[in-house]
C-alpha cells in the first residue's frame, strides 16, 4: 500500500494567489513525522517544513504552512502569495517511527505534485 | 549555513565500470542518508549511517555499498554499472528533526 499519496500531479496558481497541495499518509505508527521538499528544474531538494505527529501546532514557515488534521492522516501545504519562483516539484515524505527530538530515520515521499505559477 | 556537500555533481560512466560518490554532512549533523532518484520518479532510501554505523538499509543492489568514515563524511561506491543506475544520487544528513539534502550527483550510465 502506498505511504504517501500525492493526488494531483500537477496544480496551477495564479501569482500572490494562495495554493494548496495534498498528501495523505498512511501509518500505524503513533510517532511520525510529516515533510515537505520544493525540488525545482535544476534538481536540488530543498527542505521547506516538518510537522511531528504529536506537534498540537500546525507548522509555519513563512509563506509555507501545513495543515495537519491528523484524524483524517492529511498533511497538506499551503503556500500564500505564489511567486513565480514557486514553480517546481513539490514532494510529501513521512519519516515513521519518530522518536520526536531525534533524526534517526529514512524518508518515504509520495509521487509529487508540479505546482506552475502564472503571472 | 552550511549545507550537504556532494562531489561530483555530474559523473559519466560505461557499463560494467565502478564509480564512487562522496558526501559531507553539515558539521554535527550525527546521521548520513542516501537516496535515489530515477527520472520522473520520487527519491528513493538506498541506506544509512547513524554516528559512523549503518543504521538502515533500504532496497540497494548488492553492486552498491557503502560506509561512513571517522569525519562523517560517507561514500556510496558502486560497481558493475547498468543502464539503469542513471539516477539522481542524493545525500541527506539530519541532527534533530529536519532532514537537509545535498544538491546531488547526477550519475550517467552509456
Amino acid at each position: 500500500a502506498q505511504k504517501i499519496t500525492q493526488t494531483q500531479p500537477g496544480m496551477f496558481v495564479q501569482e500572490k494567489e494562495a495554493v494548496t497541495l495534498d498528501c495523505t499518509y498512511d501509518t500505524s505508527d503513533q510517532s511520525y513525522g510529516l515533510f515537505w521538499y520544493k525540488q525545482p528544474s535544476s534538481g536540488e531538494m530543498i527542505f521547506l517544513i516538518y510537522q511531528g505527529s504529536y506537534d498540537e501546532q500546525n507548522a509555519t514557515e513563512g509563506r509555507y504552512s501545513l495543515n495537519f488534521q491528523k484524524a483524517r492522516k492529511s498533511a497538506n501545504l499551503v503556500i500564500s502569495a505564489s511567486q513565480l519562483g514557486d514553480s517546481a516539484m513539490y514532494f510529501c515524505a513521512m519519516r515513521e517511527g519518530d522518536a520526536g527530538g531525534t533524526s534517526y530515520g529514512k524518508l518515504t515521499f509520495g509521487q509529487g505534485t508540479i505546482l506552475t505559477v502564472h503571472p | 549555513a552550511a549545507g550537504v556537500i556532494q562531489s561530483p555533481r555530474h559523473l559519466i560512466k560505461e557499463k560494467r565500470e565502478t564509480a564512487t560518490l562522496k558526501c559531507y554532512p553539515i558539521p554535527r549533523h550525527d546521521t548520513v542518508y542516501w537516496y535515489q532518484q530515477g527520472p520522473g520518479q520520487d527519491p528513493q532510501f538506498l541506506i544509512s549511517f547513524y554516528e559512523k554505523m549503518q543504521s538502515d538499509k533500504g532496497s540497494i543492489p548488492d553492486r552498491f555499498s557503502a560506509q561512513q568514515f571517522s569525519d562523517y563524511h560517507s561514500e556510496l561506491n558502486m560497481s558493475s554499472l547498468e543502464l539503469g543506475d542513471s539516477a539522481l544520487y542524493f545525500c541527506a544528513s539530519s541532527l534533530v528533526n529536519e532532514q537537509f539534502f545535498g544538491p546531488g550527483t547526477r550519475l550517467t550510465v552509456l
